[in-house]
């Protein structure tokens, strides 16, 4: 079992559209929660990040972390034909001795189409 | 200012060949680090290192694959006695402290071993 579970979809909503994006970890040590957007043939770019649990807003976009239930979201309101790509959570440990810090722990990947 | 590059974009290699993979950071990143994406799955670290010193290199698939970082800036990716099995995206972070909110990723090379 992959450590971090996220579904690989395809999802596809129409403009305007509120989408859901979620993962499942297995990992309590994992403290920080990061949601990436990657375009084909490009890089991941930084969303949004979340330090242990709660929420946060950026914009159109909404992240939550549930740790007691080794759940994360990533909400998009408004949904844009510009917003379609593949999402990746993301996920690392505080620093426990230094070498772990920063190394990131990916899902698999949600590929989302809005379409006009 | 400019981002995180990688050279070549595209590298073609026989089964068997050894290749390098080129990461240039942002200008004044202390931390750099190596990830393998694989078709339809989310990038896999592989190494990472603060300044010249790989502090965690427990991603390496096996010792066919080495980094190295001489001078604190350049990093280069190096596999040995390539496989099938190691064609990928490889994609290179930076990030000015470690911190693992701040990686800046590359375009990645994309690896093909025929």
């Amino acid at each position: 079992q992959k450590e971090v579970e996220q579904d690989p979809g395809p999802l596809s909503v129409p403009e305007g559209a509120i989408v859901s994006l979620n993962c499942t970890y297995s990992n309590s040590a994992f403290q920080y929660f990061m949601w990436y957007r990657q375009y084909s043939r490009k890089g991941p770019e930084l969303l949004m990040y979340t330090y242990s649990s709660g929420n946060k807003e950026d914009g159109r976009f909404t992240a939550q972390v549930d740790k007691s239930s080794k759940y994360i979201s990533l909400f998009i309101r408004d949904s844009q034909p510009s917003d379609s790509a593949t999402y990746l959570c993301a996920m690392s440990e505080t620093p426990a001795g230094g070498t772990s810090y920063g190394k990131l722990t990916f899902g698999q990947g949600t590929i989302l189409t809005v379409h006009p | 200012g400019a981002g995180v590059s990688q050279t070549p974009s595209n590298k073609v290699t026989e089964k068997g060949k050894y290749v390098e993979l080129r990461c240039d950071p942002i200008s004044g990143h202390t931390a750099l680090y190596w990830y393998r994406q694989s078709l339809g799955q989310g990038p896999e670290f592989l190494i990472y290192f603060q300044g010249t010193g790989a502090a965690d290199d427990s991603g390496l698939p096996n010792d066919r694959f080495f980094a190295v970082r001489p001078e604190g800036s350049v990093s280069t990716l190096k596999i040995q006695r390539t496989e099938r099995g190691d064609s990928a995206v490889y994609l290179c972070a930076s990030s000015p402290g470690g911190d693992p909110y701040e990686q800046y990723f590359g375009p990645g090379t994309r690896l093909t071993v025929t």
